[in-house]
């Protein structure tokens, strides 16, 4: 049972150069979300689904697209990269009901750096 | 709109030294829960602990344990006899019932000195 699989784990970018994070989980989650983690300000949510076909915005969305055409995978695109993205990824999943509801299992994290 | 604060940045204590880390938090919605969750130096976030809004026991796990009180809106976590293995930064996070958006507050990084 592998859970939240993101890759890549580094990824280096210039500026204006665009690139998808994959996240795969295997477990049947319905949720699945997308945070970023920058020094001092804990995670912030950029995107989320509560299933296959469905997505909606976080708190910090701009820059980044994401889509969910399975249960299993949850791509995050940024569009046209800027400096101001770098920071390390989190990919998460969790159930919906109960006894695991808003658990949420993380990957692992992609740091990723624009130049 | 919801709020987490960990007010303390980083706290540094000796080995066997109990460490509180205060978290205190904001919600207009009267059922939600309450998280921690450890990040060690490998990167990995790892879940610790959930909390109902509705159960205010506290509850203790080995070293671990932690205290919510509803009335002044706060979810304080306690390590026991610390350890440099908990060493790591630490956690606090609220949700509403439903759904999986969770607030972070800004994290405690602890230092456990030998």
């Amino acid at each position: 049972n592998a859970g939240v699989t993101q890759t890549p784990k580094f990824q280096v970018l210039k500026t204006g150069q665009s690139m998808t994070l994959q996240c795969a989980q295997d477990m049947n989650h319905e949720y699945m979300s997308w945070y970023r983690q920058d020094p001092g300000m804990g995670l912030r949510l950029i995107h989320y689904s509560v299933g296959a076909g469905i997505t909606d915005q976080g708190e910090v969305p701009n820059g980044y697209n994401v889509s969910r055409s399975t249960t299993e995978d949850f791509p995050l695109r940024l569009l046209s990269a800027a400096p101001s993205q770098t920071s390390v990824y989190f990919c998460a999943s969790s159930y919906s009901g109960s006894p695991g509801a808003n658990v949420l299992t993380f990957g692992a994290g992609s740091r990723l750096t624009v130049l | 709109a919801q709020k987490v604060t960990q007010a303390q940045t980083e706290i540094s204590v000796v080995e066997k030294e109990d460490v509180t880390l205060d978290c205190v938090y904001e919600t207009r919605d009267t059922t939600y829960y309450l998280f921690w969750y450890k990040q060690p130096p490998s990167g990995e976030l790892v879940f610790l602990i959930r909390r109902n809004s509705f159960d205010e026991q506290n509850e203790i796990s080995g070293r671990y344990s932690w205290n919510f009180q509803k009335s002044t809106s706060s979810f304080n976590f306690t390590i026991t006899a610390s350890q440099v293995v908990d060493s790591a930064v630490y956690f606090c996070a609220l949700s509403k019932a439903a759904g999986n958006k969770l607030t972070f507050g800004g994290g405690t990084r602890v230092l456990v000195k030998p």
